[in-house]
This record gives C-alpha cells, sequence and structure tokens, in this order.
C-alpha cells in the first residue's frame, strides 16, 4: 500500500541537474517525506528527509509543496554513481503504526548518461 | 565507524533445509529491521526488533519465519525448512533509537544476504 507515486524512470545526462517528482496527495500531517536510492542490488542508501521545510544535505536538497501533496529530490550536479532506483517514502511519526517499517513502492529508476 | 554488517553475504541451502541469517547493527544502535527483496520485485518490510523485543512482526510470513534480537550480540533472521520460493536478497537495516536527546530513526541499510535453494 504505497502512499507515494513515482515515474517508473527517468534519463539525466552527467553533470546536470536530476529533478525527481513523488506525489502524496494522501499525506497526513504527522507524516515525514523519506527519500532512499538502491544502487544495483545494494542494499538501499538513506539520501534525505523533511517534514513541511525544504532541506539540503550533501548529497541532495528535497522540495516539499506548501500544501505537502508532492515533493522534488534534487541531485544537483548528476554523475554516473548516481544511477540507482530512487524511493519516495512517507513515514509516520513514532505514534503512528506506520512509522518502524519503510513501505518501499516501486521507485524511480534513473540512469545518468555520460 | 563500521556500517551496519551482514552474514553471510550469500546462502545456499536445499529445499528441507533452515537457513540462518545475521546482522549487526551499527554501532550504538538498538533497533533492527529486516526486509525481503525477491527477484525483479520491491524490497517488503518483515520484522522490527529493539533488543529482545519484537516491536512489529507484521510483514513475516506466519510460518516458518523467525527473528530475534538478544541482548548480546546479532540479530538472527531464521527460516525453518526453506522452499524456493525463499530465494530473495534480505536486507537488514539499523537506527539508533535516540541521538543527543533527540529521537531519530533513520534507517541504514546493511549489503544484504542473498539466500538460494535448490
Amino acid at each position: 500500500d504505497a502512499k507515494t507515486t513515482q515515474p517508473p524512470s527517468m534519463d539525466c545526462a552527467e553533470g546536470r541537474a536530476a529533478n525527481l517528482p513523488c506525489n502524496h496527495s494522501t499525506i497526513s500531517g504527522n507524516e515525514y517525506v523519506y527519500w532512499y536510492r538502491q544502487i544495483h542490488s545494494q542494499g538501499p542508501q538513506y539520501i534525505i528527509h523533511g517534514l513541511k521545510n525544504n532541506e539540503t544535505n550533501e548529497m541532495a536538497s528535497l522540495i516539499i509543496t506548501e500544501d505537502r501533496k508532492s515533493s522534488t529530490l534534487i541531485l544537483p550536479h548528476a554523475t554516473l554513481r548516481d544511477t540507482a532506483v530512487y524511493y519516495c517514502i512517507v513515514r509516520g511519526f513514532m505514534t503512528t503504526d506506520s512509522w518502524g517499517k519503510l513501505q518501499f513502492g516501486a521507485g524511480t529508476q534513473v540512469v545518468v548518461t555520460p | 565507524n563500521a556500517g551496519v554488517m551482514q552474514n553471510p553475504r550469500h546462502l545456499v541451502r536445499r529445499r528441507g533445509q533452515e537457513a540462518r541469517l545475521r546482522c549487526s547493527p551499527m554501532k550504538g544502535h538498538s533497533h533492527v529491521y529486516w526486509y525481503r527483496q525477491l527477484p525483479e520485485e520491491g524490497l517488503k518490510f518483515m520484522v522490527y526488533l529493539q533488543k529482545e523485543n519484537i516491536i512489529d512482526e507484521s510483514g513475516m510470513p506466519k510460518e516458518r519465519f523467525s527473528a530475534e534480537f538478544p541482548k548480546e550480540g546479532p540479530s538472527i533472521l531464521r527460516i525453518q525448512q526453506v522452499v524456493r520460493g525463499d530465494s530473495a536478497a534480505y536486507f537488514c537495516a539499523s537506527s539508533p533509537g535516540t541521538s543527543g536527546g533527540v529521537y531519530s530513526y533513520e534507517q541504514y541499510f546493511g549489503p544484504g544476504t542473498r539466500l538460494t535453494v535448490t
């Protein structure tokens, strides 16, 4: 029961910014937006998360719309090593039933090309 | 700081045998999660454990699967009487719980154990 919708795939040129959209129209006030990625068959890697404010770290930026119904993960300068499946996940606070588990959908397969 | 460790990385079992998968969380982490990824499918949550407690096992198959996280030692995912449909990658993740007085539960994943049932 994934609560998010992502495009199945997208291509990005090396060195350019990659903008990955995610719709989460049913998100509730006590739910965060998390992003993970899985490179080939490795373990998923945490990227970033946010509640309502935009967030930035050394890997990426997360832009959440004011109504919180959608978000965009931005990889500012994509490299070939960023080729992976990217997962957008909605996750509740620890007082909710869903807070412990990460519910992965199909994600977006991002291919960075030279 | 070593990451989450899982062993073995690859495990081959014949149908009917038992499989034991081990997960050592990151140092200082007291929460462990297990996920399964069947071939060509997405990751599915199985179980969430804290030391000596199962918090959420809503994703665990009702039979043959069990998990523990003892006070000392790694977390163990045990699959009894394996069948071919159990062939998958099993990932373990850990999170700190509290860090500096703030609850932090980003999950950090290990490299996985690839189970093949012949």
